[in-house]
């Protein structure tokens, strides 16, 4: 089945950096690909998302790749905030629409 | 604005005790998703369900857990007999085919 590795587990960046988060995925047949940010005391909620017939999506300072031949997508955080300070889960999906979670991000913005 | 509620918001029992969480997904959607979050173990699918059936619910300890929806406005998770392992954040999510998941704000389960 398919299966998320999620690198790094803790990134701790000075405020005004970029952060960058990546992922691959073992299942090639995979074609969507979310990231959820989880806030302190709060469920996951969706940032961005990417098709696999897309190579990189924009969203104000956040952006993601994809990667399909190396089967890894990354997500990109531009003049980090300390509002971005959280958890960042990335996750892929088959055609069906069930996930396959990252094990996680914790993100620190240091002031 | 629409979102997921779930109650009870916190909840402390004692080991043996029979443990319910509800859930109410978003008036519309037709997935409504069970997971479980730990510190060690991450987000961990339990349930899942499309138009009130359950498609899988594989990740769930058969013995001693159960997930049904009664209706659309509500979907139960059931714990019986629960054991200080099962202490976690226990979230529903709701959605529409392949589409965003929107997560409720939890239920912290401690069990002593």
């Amino acid at each position: 089945g398919e299966n998320v590795e999620q690198h790094p587990s803790t990134l701790s960046v000075q405020e005004g950096d970029s952060a960058v988060i990546k992922c691959t995925y073992s299942d090639s047949a995979s074609n969507y690909f979310p990231w959820y940010k989880q806030e302190l005391g709060k469920g996951p909620q969706l940032i961005i998302d990417i098709r696999s017939n897309v190579g990189e999506k924009k969203d104000q300072r956040i952006a993601v790749t994809l990667n399909k031949t190396a089967k890894h997508f990354s997500l990109h955080i531009t003049e980090t905030q300390p509002e971005d300070s959280a958890v960042y889960f990335c996750a892929a999906s088959l055609s069906n629409y069930q996930l396959i979670w990252g094990a996680g991000t914790k993100l620190i913005i240091k002031p | 604005d629409a979102r997921v509620t779930q109650t009870p918001r916190h909840k402390v029992t004692e080991m043996g005790q029979e443990v319910t969480m509800r859930c109410q997904p978003i008036l519309g959607h037709n997935t409504v998703f069970w997971y479980r979050q730990t510190m060690m173990q991450g987000l961990e699918l339990l349930a899942y369900f499309r138009n009130r059936a359950p498609l899988d619910d594989s990740g769930m300890p058969k013995d001693r857990f159960s997930a049904e929806m009664p209706d659309a406005t509500l979907a139960t998770l059931k714990i019986q007999p629960s054991e200080p392992r099962d202490s976690a954040v226990y979230f529903c999510a709701s959605g529409l085919l392949r589409a965003e998941q929107f997560f409720g704000p939890g239920t912290r389960l401690t069990v002593l």
